[in-house]
């Protein structure tokens, strides 16, 4: 079964950076969109970020805007999450996702990985 | 940004029930619309894609329904493994949104 892993979460002081990763099978990985999604502990979920296959279209939430990057090394079939000047509100568990889009039919976001924890605290 | 709102937040059942989750939005999402289940300490699951349509491996208890603003999840016969979260989203505008979900309890 495909399936996307996730790395890099820990505990991070507030105003500090972190760098998510994601690992996705080639299969998965090849000419499709990618997104983040965070759920904060016992909260929803909260996309923030997607990138597509080109990384020519680039989108962010407003509550992550300038503070998070998200990028792809598509030779290495990785997925990437910059976070810096990070806030208590931050403080999630961040899953990287498949989202799939293609000649106008919306087939969701299909596959998800485990997710990683991040934890903003003095 | 398009808002979802579903109903009702909590939906208490027993196996063997029928669930109907609602989910309703601020403007025409058309068709790009999906549902998710997440259990306890997982990731979420694709469930419906398209409004309508089961993802690869999920029973046929499950459907979906709707259009515009209006959709519905549709749970036939609730299993003991149905009892989860239940979340739709839309991928019509930026920003992607989902809803703030519906808990399926025993």
């Amino acid at each position: 079964e495909e399936q996307l892993v996730e790395s890099g979460g820990g505990v991070v002081q507030p105003g500090g950076s972190l760098r998510l990763s994601c690992v996705v099978p080639e299969f998965t990985f090849s000419g499709f969109s990618l997104v983040w999604v965070r759920q904060a502990p016992g909260k929803g979920l909260e996309w923030i970020a997607y990138i597509n296959s080109g990384s020519s279209d680039i989108y962010y939430a407003d509550s992550v805007k300038g503070r998070f990057t998200i990028s792809r090394d598509n030779a290495k079939n990785s997925l990437y999450l910059d976070m810096k000047s990070l806030r208590a509100e931050d403080t999630a568990t961040y899953f990287c996702a498949r989202d799939h889009l293609l000649a106008f039919i919306y087939y969701g976001m299909d596959v998800w990985g485990q997710g990683t924890t991040v934890t903003v605290s003095s | 940004e398009i808002v979802l709102t579903q109903s009702p937040v909590t939906l208490s059942l027993s196996p063997g029930d029928r669930a109907t989750l609602s989910c309703r939005a601020s403007q025409s999402v058309n068709n790009y619309l999906a549902w998710y289940q997440q259990k306890p300490g997982q990731a979420p699951g694709l469930l419906i894609y398209d409004v309508s349509n089961r993802a690869t491996g999920v029973p046929v208890r499950f459907s979906g329904s709707g259009s515009g603003t209006d959709f519905t999840l549709t749970i036939s016969s609730l299993e003991p493994e149905d009892f989860a979260v239940y979340y739709c989203q839309q991928r019509y505008n930026w920003p992607l949104t989902f809803g703030g979900g519906t808990k399926v309890q025993i």
